[in-house]
C-alpha cells in the first residue's frame, strides 16, 4: 500500500501562502496524487489531483516533482475559512489500480488566525 | 453540497442493536464508497461497490456489512453494535469507481452507540 507522511499541524495568518509538503516514497507508477480538505463534522471535498510536474485550479496549485516521492499543495493567501484538515493520497495499486478506494492518513491540520 | 444524501444524519442507539445507513449517489455515478471516522482512527476506507457489485473492500467488520441497489442507492447495516461503533460514516460516490477518479463525500451520519 502506498503511504503518505504529512506534518500533524501547521500554523498560518490569513493572506499569507501555505506550503503542505507530502512524502510518498512507495508511490507506484500509475498513481495519482489528490488532495482532499475537510472541514469538522463534514465529508472530505477534493481539493487538487495531479500525476506528475504542476497542476493549478482557482483553489490551489499541486507540485510534483520528477522522482514524485513527494508533493505540495500551495494554498495562496489564506483566509480563516481555510482552516481545516488536508489529507493528501495516493492511488492504492494494491488492487491493480482500478478500485478508487482512498486511504486516508492522519491529515495536516491548518489553523489560518487573523 | 457534492450532490450525494445521506440519511439520517444522526443515529442514537445502544450497544447490541442493528442499524442501517442510507446513501443516495450523485446523478450519474455508478461507485459508492463507505467510509468511517472515529476520533482515535481517522478516516477509514470500510467498502466499495461499482454498478451494484462489491469491487473493493478495506477495514470492515464481519459485523457490518452493505449492498448497492439496482437503483444504486446503497446502504450500511451496522449489527451488534459496540461502544467503539461510535463514528461518523460517510458514504462518497464517483463515475466509475477509479482510483484517479474524485470521489464526492456525502454530509455523514453520526452514530452514537450508548
Amino acid at each position: 500500500l502506498a503511504k503518505t507522511t504529512q506534518p500533524i499541524s501547521m500554523d498560518s495568518y490569513e493572506g499569507q501562502e501555505v506550503n503542505i509538503t507530502c512524502s510518498h516514497n512507495n508511490i507506484a507508477t500509475n498513481d495519482y496524487i489528490t488532495w482532499y480538505q475537510q472541514f469538522p463534522s463534514q465529508g472530505p471535498r477534493f481539493i487538487i489531483q495531479g500525476y506528475k510536474t504542476k497542476v493549478t485550479n482557482e483553489v490551489a496549485s499541486l507540485f510534483i516533482p520528477a522522482d514524485r516521492k513527494s508533493s505540495t499543495l500551495s494554498l495562496p493567501r489564506v483566509s480563516l475559512s481555510d482552516t481545516a484538515v488536508y489529507y493528501c493520497l495516493v492511488g492504492d495499486t494494491d488492487y491493480g489500480g482500478s478500485q478508487g478506494n482512498l486511504i486516508f492518513g492522519k491529515g495536516t491540520k491548518l489553523s489560518v488566525k487573523p | 453540497d457534492s450532490g450525494v444524501t445521506q440519511t439520517p444524519k444522526h443515529l442514537i442507539t445502544a450497544t447490541g442493536q442493528r442499524v442501517t445507513l442510507r446513501c443516495s449517489p450523485r446523478s450519474g455515478d455508478l461507485s459508492v464508497y463507505w467510509y468511517q471516522q472515529s476520533l482515535d482512527q481517522g478516516l477509514q476506507f470500510l467498502i466499495q461497490y461499482y454498478n451494484g457489485e462489491e469491487r473493493a473492500k478495506g477495514n470492515i467488520l464481519e459485523r457490518f456489512s452493505a449492498q448497492q441497489f439496482p437503483d444504486l442507492h446503497s446502504e450500511l447495516n451496522l449489527s451488534s453494535l459496540e461502544l467503539g461503533d461510535s463514528a461518523l460514516y460517510f458514504c462518497a460516490s464517483s463515475a466509475r469507481g477509479l482510483a484517479e477518479e474524485t470521489q464526492y463525500f456525502g454530509p455523514g451520519t453520526r452514530l452514537l452507540v450508548l
